[in-house]
């Protein structure tokens, strides 16, 4: 059964202060590792796709990263209009097309 | 590019009644599209899983005759509550994966907070 796990569960920063984000999973075969932010009461926003051990992406702030085990999103100088939580999500490449996402991580910058 | 809509926003009803949610792709065909439910505080909930032309695949313990999904087009899909209670109160979310090099990226639609009186 894939799995994914995300760490901590809420994070509070001041601003300016880096910061990663974890994201561990256990799957069959990787498709595909997503990045997500969602602020409150809204959908979730996509972020970053990440298809391969070693690869990166980066927008802004944010930097994502991947091993075969973990992704980590690295936040860089947070400002407090990063505040939101982050979710992670496998694309498994057998099995079910369903994807599987964590709890995510509540981000919380301070000015 | 990858929009998804959702009507209404925001939807108050009475206990009793059904109520309808409109999922759209609007720069994108959806082949596939899912539906969630998500509490205050707690992450997506996995209703059900909906293919253009054919019946939806509801998760264990989604009941699929007080949720009905409908995917009529590659750029539309509903959701209607029936026999709404209030404990169907909650806000949910469509979101959309389709054709082209990212087949596996799932874009969000913002979301429909329902609340049965």
């Amino acid at each position: 059964e894939d799995q994914v796990t995300q760490s901590p569960e809420a994070l509070r920063l001041q601003e300016g202060e880096s910061s990663s984000l974890n994201c561990s999973y256990t799957v069959s075969g990787l498709r595909g590792l997503f990045w997500y932010r969602q602020d409150p009461g809204k959908g979730p926003e996509f972020l970053f796709t990440l298809y391969s051990a070693g690869e990166e992406k980066e927008k802004e702030r944010l930097k994502a990263t991947l091993t075969k085990k973990e992704s980590f999103l690295h936040i860089t100088a947070p400002k407090p209009e990063d505040s939101a939580t982050y979710l992670c999500a496998v694309q498994a490449s057998g099995g079910s097309y369903i994807p599987t996402f964590g709890r995510g991580t509540s981000l919380i910058v301070h000015p | 590019g990858a929009v998804v809509s959702q009507h209404p926003s925001r939807v108050i009803c009475k206990s009793g009644t059904s109520v309808k949610i409109e999922c759209r792709s609007l720069d994108f065909q959806a082949t596939t599209m899912f539906w969630y439910r998500q509490f205050p505080k707690q992450s997506l909930m996995l209703m059900a899983t909906s293919n253009e032309g054919s019946k939806a695949t509801y998760e264990q313990g989604v009941e699929k005759d007080k949720f009905l999904i409908n995917h009529a087009s590659l750029t539309l899909s509903t959701l209607t509550v029936t026999s709404a209670h209030p404990e169907d109160s909650s806000f949910y979310i469509c979101s959309a994966r389709g054709v082209g090099a990212s087949i596996y990226e799932q874009y969000f639609g913002p979301g429909t907070r329902l609340t049965v009186t």
